[in-house]
């Protein structure tokens, strides 16, 4: 079994939709939890960081986490064309050893 | 300033050449870290440095040489690589182990 789990996708949804993307996860140590976007041929882009249990809210991006079912999401309201990139989950433990899913490829379609 | 600056942006090289990777960040952040990432893959963590000592080392061939000069600056090595060694490799900084910064990377194509 891996540590992180996420549906690779691909996954294609119409401009503003509602995006749900989703990990699960086996290690109880981990405690910080990030949402990274990536384009093509670029470094990943932090776009949500928590590390409690619960919801976080920023513009378009909603990250929630749930530490008792080991389970991750990230909401992206009103999506638009230029979401489409590649999600990837993380998370990492008090001894710095991050790990990620597989990422998932999202296409939004004008 | 969040930017983590990474050079050169690509790089190619024959199995006996030596080069070297440059990560530079200066956000004051006291851990820095180098991944590896096959085209559709995930990262994959290589080396962790935290107060400029290197703290987690995933198993990773001798052929990659991490170096931490100062809190700004990492380096990686590279030796008498393998064809399988091309890739992307993102350097990332972190203020306390908690979200990380990536760079953009730099391409590495092992001829």
């Amino acid at each position: 079994q891996k540590e992180v789990e996420q549906d690779p996708g691909p996954l294609s949804v119409p401009e503003g939709a509602i995006v749900s993307l989703n990990c699960t996860y086996s290690n109880s140590a981990f405690q910080y939890f990030m949402w990274y976007r990536q384009y093509s041929r670029k470094g990943p882009e932090l776009l949500m960081y928590t590390y409690s249990s619960g919801n976080k809210e920023d513009g378009r991006f909603t990250a929630q986490v749930d530490k008792s079912s080991k389970y991750i999401s990230l909401f992206i309201r009103d999506s638009q064309p230029s979401d489409s990139a590649t999600y990837l989950c993380a998370m990492s433990s008090l001894h710095n050893d991050m790990r990620f899913g597989a990422g998932t490829r999202l296409t939004v379609k004008p | 300033d969040t930017e983590v600056t990474q050079t050169p942006k690509h790089l190619v090289m024959g199995m006996t050449n030596k080069k070297s990777l440059k990560c530079e960040q200066h956000m004051g952040h006291r851990a820095m870290y180098w991944y590896k990432q096959k085209a559709k893959k995930p990262p994959e963590l290589m080396f962790v440095y935290s107060y400029e000592k290197l703290s987690i080392n995933e198993s990773v061939p001798s052929r990659f040489s991490p170096e931490c000069p100062n809190s700004s600056l990492l380096n990686l090595h590279l030796h008498a690589l393998q064809p399988e060694d091309s890739a992307l490799y993102l350097c990332a900084s972190s203020r306390d182990g908690s979200e990380q910064f990536f760079g953009p990377g730099t391409r590495l194509t092992v001829l």
